[in-house]
């Protein structure tokens, strides 16, 4: 069974950092992008991030909201990917999901529950 | 970016309907169009890839059409457990853009 599993969310101050995790199991991940994708409360979806394959090179590619301050990495020993996001902003509550993309199809079929950051003071 | 125009926002319908959701490209996205259902509580689940392609697992009452920049879902015969948003994502160019969803419920 596929699994995507987000953590490390959770109320952080404007300004502060915070680090999610995507722990995943039940497919190859190494065959995998894999992406971030959030949603603002009563806001629609906002794609926020990839990290390619070691055969792409692990090229990274970032949203222009996030770009700079966001970094994208994976651990593909544990098969984990991760959202380092910092200078957060109260622009960037809400869910972020974990998706993966298979590298030869470019289709996004396989979403986390989604991890939940709320930025205030 | 492209936009995603998805329509309508809302709707109502009764067990056995036939249901319609559009997405409207910008500007032309082949068929590099995905739709999603997600059910409350739940994480999204890909019911269509690529226009037209049933994801594996997904009932055959789903599906899609639509090239260019048009793109239609159809539920052919609308049952109970359909209630959810369903929302579109292009995936032609980056930054990867997705329809501001549909809320499907039982009239």
């Amino acid at each position: 069974e596929v699994k995507l599993e987000e953590s490390g969310g959770g109320l952080v101050q404007p300004g502060m950092s915070v680090k999610l995790s995507c722990t995943t199991s039940g497919f190859t991940f190494s065959d995998y992008w894999m992406e971030w994708v959030r949603q603002a409360p009563g806001k629609g979806l906002e794609w926020v991030a990839e990290i390619r394959n070691k055969a792409n090179n692990y090229a990274t590619y970032y949203g222009k909201s996030v770009k700079g301050r966001f970094t994208i990495s994976r651990d593909d020993s544990k098969s984990i990917v991760y959202l380092q996001m910092n200078s957060i902003r109260s622009e960037d509550t809400g869910i972020y999901y974990c998706t993966r993309t298979h590298s030869s199809y470019n289709v996004m079929d396989a979403w986390g529950q989604g991890a939940s950051v709320t930025v205030s003071s | 970016d492209i936009q995603m125009t998805q329509s309508p926002s809302f709707l109502s319908a009764s067990v056995g309907d036939r249901v319609t959701i559009n997405c409207k490209a910008s500007q032309n996205i082949n068929r590099y169009l995905n739709w999603y259902q997600q059910k409350l509580g739940e994480a999204p689940k890909l019911l269509i890839y690529n226009a037209n392609s049933l994801q594996t697992g997904i009932p055959s009452r789903f599906s899609g059409s639509g090239s260019g920049t048009d793109f239609t879902l159809t539920i052919s015969s609308l049952q109970p457990e359909d209630v959810a948003t369903y929302f579109c994502l292009q995936h032609n160019s980056w930054p990867r853009t997705f329809g501001a969803g549909t809320k499907l419920e039982l009239k």
